[in-house]
């Protein structure tokens, strides 16, 4: 199986930050990589698919970037409403694992 | 507007057998794959399992094949996952999803997954 890490795992920020996430892959999933942002209580929801497609609807101060191995999400300027769990997902092949995740916080 | 609608979770024992469901509506059920994704209390996200929109390739995390099967039926626009032999680590919050695209047919290989439900929570113990 392809393993997926994340960094930092935990992470704070304040608002108006520029906040960049990286994501490892094990072995190389061209550009099929996936973020996603996860708020208490609440299902996931996709922000960047295929490593820098921005999903419909999402502000335009998330984006994403890389490709074999190596991937990032920056966040340009940190929102209240952007603090959040954030997990990234290979979708190169199946099982489509996830990263362990990391936690934005609120300096 | 897509929805989808988890149903079927609650408290069983170890070894014990739970079917969950999952509704769609909203969209061309048949011509997208759909996935289970679970996460244990406090924990991150597994996925679980995968189908293809014609429901004839199915997809399996080890950890639950052999145990798990995953079905649609695409003339009640419904997703479900049958759970055999559930274990303690079985316990989580089960969410349906929606793959946006697939790369072949057979969907091993696409982009994210764009529409969630809300979970359903399966608790097993004694």
């Amino acid at each position: 199986d392809i393993q997926m890490t994340q960094s930092p795992s935990s992470l704070s920020a304040s608002v108006g930050d520029r906040v960049t996430i990286t994501c490892r892959a094990s072995q190389s999933i061209s550009s099929y990589l996936n973020w996603y942002q996860q708020k208490p209580g609440k299902a996931p929801k996709l922000l960047i698919y295929a490593a820098s497609s921005l999903q419909s609807g999402v502000p335009s101060r998330f984006s994403g970037s890389g490709s074999g191995t190596d991937f990032t999400l920056t966040i340009s300027s940190l929102q209240p409403e952007d603090f959040a769990t954030y997990f990234c997902q290979q979708s190169y092949t199946t099982p489509h694992t996830f990263g362990q995740g990391t936690e934005l916080e609120i300096k | 507007e897509v929805q989808l609608l988890e149903s079927g979770g609650g408290l069983v024992q170890p070894g014990g057998s739970l079917r969950l469901s999952c509704a769609a509506s909203g969209f061309t059920f048949t011509s997208f794959a759909m996935s289970w994704v679970r996460q244990a209390p406090g924990k991150g996200l597994e996925w679980v399992s995968g189908i293809s929109g014609s429901g004839g390739s199915t997809y399996y995390a080890d950890s639950v094949k052999g145990r798990f099967t995953i079905s649609r039926d695409n003339s009640k626009t419904t997703l479900y996952l049958q759970m055999n032999s559930l274990r303690a680590d079985d316990t989580a919050v089960y969410y349906c999803a929606k793959t946006l695209r697939c790369s072949s047919s057979s969907c091993y290989r696409g982009d994210g997954f764009d529409y969630w439900g809300q979970g359903t929570l399966v608790t097993v113990s004694s």
